[in-house]
């Protein structure tokens, strides 16, 4: 069965652009977390969508969002970018709570 | 919120010798503790997981315990190689929800 796969792996963005970053999950997995991983705070949990529907939100300001298709793809979304934004963006699956991670998205904001 | 401290940081073992790494929570609600590696440029891969009516749990060489009462849980690895070398993180979550990360613990195995 195929993982979760990330796309795209890396991205190099500039400060107060916006970004768009893209999850699938493994096959017959309905639920998506996202985490952000950085050198400093470590990995630190996003938000979570189950069925299309935002289930757990992590504390985050209100320029990272997210949202769920009925494919069980899902998208986050980070606004007005700062330089602090710059981390390594998980996303993964579960299906009866174990959760599996993609390879993750590399973002860069210069 | 929940809390999760992990111990060490960095640990280094001669291969062939085994590697402990702990990890300690706050909230008496959690009861999945999952653990991770994670290899240079790659997502973090469970490696095994425990629930909490269960005080220990092996799989081959990795093998994981759990003391509820003093809020602790540790990974154990034995006759440690190489390709163990990596960054390991510990989890934890009540019920099935969102894991709260340890800060992560690198081990180095050295031939």
């Amino acid at each position: 069965k195929a993982g979760v796969t990330q796309t795209p792996r890396y991205l190099i963005k500039t400060r107060g652009q916006q970004v768009t970053l893209s999850c699938s999950p493994i096959s017959g997995h309905r639920s998506v977390s996202w985490y952000q991983q950085t050198p400093g705070q470590g990995l630190q949990f996003l938000f979570e969508y189950f069925s299309e529907t935002q289930r757990n939100k992590g504390n985050f300001p209100g320029r990272f969002s997210g949202r769920q298709f009925s494919n069980s793809r899902s998208e986050m979304n980070v606004s007005t970018l700062e330089l602090g934004d710059s981390a390594l963006y998980l996303c993964a699956s579960s299906l009866i709570g174990t959760q599996y991670f993609g390879p993750g998205t590399r973002l860069l904001v210069l | 919120g929940e809390n999760v401290e992990q111990h060490p940081s960095t640990l280094s073992v001669q291969e062939g010798d085994s590697a402990v790494i702990k990890c300690t929570y706050s909230d008496s609600a959690s009861n999945y503790f999952p653990w991770y590696k994670q290899e240079l440029g790659k997502g973090p891969q469970l490696i095994i997981d425990i629930r909490s009516n269960v005080g220990e749990k092996k799989d081959q060489r990795i093998a994981v315990t759990l003391n509820k009462t003093a809020k602790h849980f540790s990974l154990h690895i034995t006759e440690t190689q190489p390709e163990d070398s990596a960054v390991y993180f510990c989890a934890v979550a009540p019920g099935y929800s969102t894991l709260t990360f340890g800060k992560g613990t690198m081990l180095l195995v050295s031939p």
